[in-house]
């Protein structure tokens, strides 16, 4: 079984500063996939990135990059030049690679509150 | 990119009636559905898993006779909640992953989720 632990509930940053979000994970399995989503008020799921378990590099997506630290068990996001819209909840999750069509599972999510 | 429909976006129904929720792939073909209820600041929970032309797999306590899930065809995959209470108000969404299936991260799509209200 697959588990998420985000340990942030809350989160305040300011505008145009960086933002670590921390996502630490259980599973089993030898092959992996982490995804960062944000929700934002209207409940879409926004999906921002992913890193594969055998990725040797960090994945970034524009101002999103995820800091993989597998020996840990750690897949913390990090947001830079934190603005006005990023202020939503957001969400760690995986899914088991070994296995064909898994779901994903969530951590509890983070809010984070970008001030002006 | 891909897109997922969920209809309707909200409902707002009274305690005992039943609701119908439709997800649907609008161009591309999903073999697996995944069906999550969010309440209120919490997270997204699993509750069923969809698969085209099977019964659907439940989460341990999920009610299969209360959340009845049909996936008839590769693009619609239907939720029903029977005989809805008021502890069923929650946020629903679908998530649905392409025919391709694979290892890749961009094949699992979300819906804009539905609000259930149970009067």
């Amino acid at each position: 079984a697959q588990k998420i632990t985000q340990t942030q509930p809350g989160m305040f940053v300011q505008e145009k500063e960086a933002v670590t979000l921390d996502c630490t994970y259980d599973t089993s399995d030898p092959s992996y996939g982490l995804f960062w989503y944000k929700q934002p008020s209207s409940g879409e799921m926004i999906f921002l990135i992913y890193q594969g378990s055998y990725d040797q590099q960090n994945a970034t997506e524009g101002r999103y990059s995820l800091n993989f630290q597998k020996a840990r068990k750690s897949a913390n996001l990090v947001i830079s030049a934190s603005q006005l819209g990023d202020s939503a909840m957001y969400f760690c999750a995986m899914r088991s690679l070994f296995e064909g069509n898994t779901p994903l599972v969530f951590g509890k999510g983070t809010r984070l509150s970008v001030i002006a | 990119g891909a897109v997922v429909s969920q209809h309707p976006s909200r409902v707002i129904c009274k305690s005992g009636t039943s609701v119908k929720i439709e997800c649907r792939s609008l161009d591309f073909q999903a073999t697996t559905m995944f069906w999550y209820r969010q309440f209120p600041k919490q997270s997204l929970m699993l509750m069923a898993t969809s698969n085209e032309g099977s019964k659907a797999t439940y989460e341990q306590g999920v009610e299969k006779d209360k959340f009845l899930i049909n996936h008839a065809s590769l693009t619609l995959s239907t939720l029903t909640v029977a005989s809805a209470h008021p502890e069923d108000s929650s946020f629903y969404i679908c998530s649905a992953r392409e025919a391709s299936g694979g290892d890749s991260s961009d094949t699992q799509y979300f819906g804009p989720g539905t609000r259930l209200t149970v009067l």
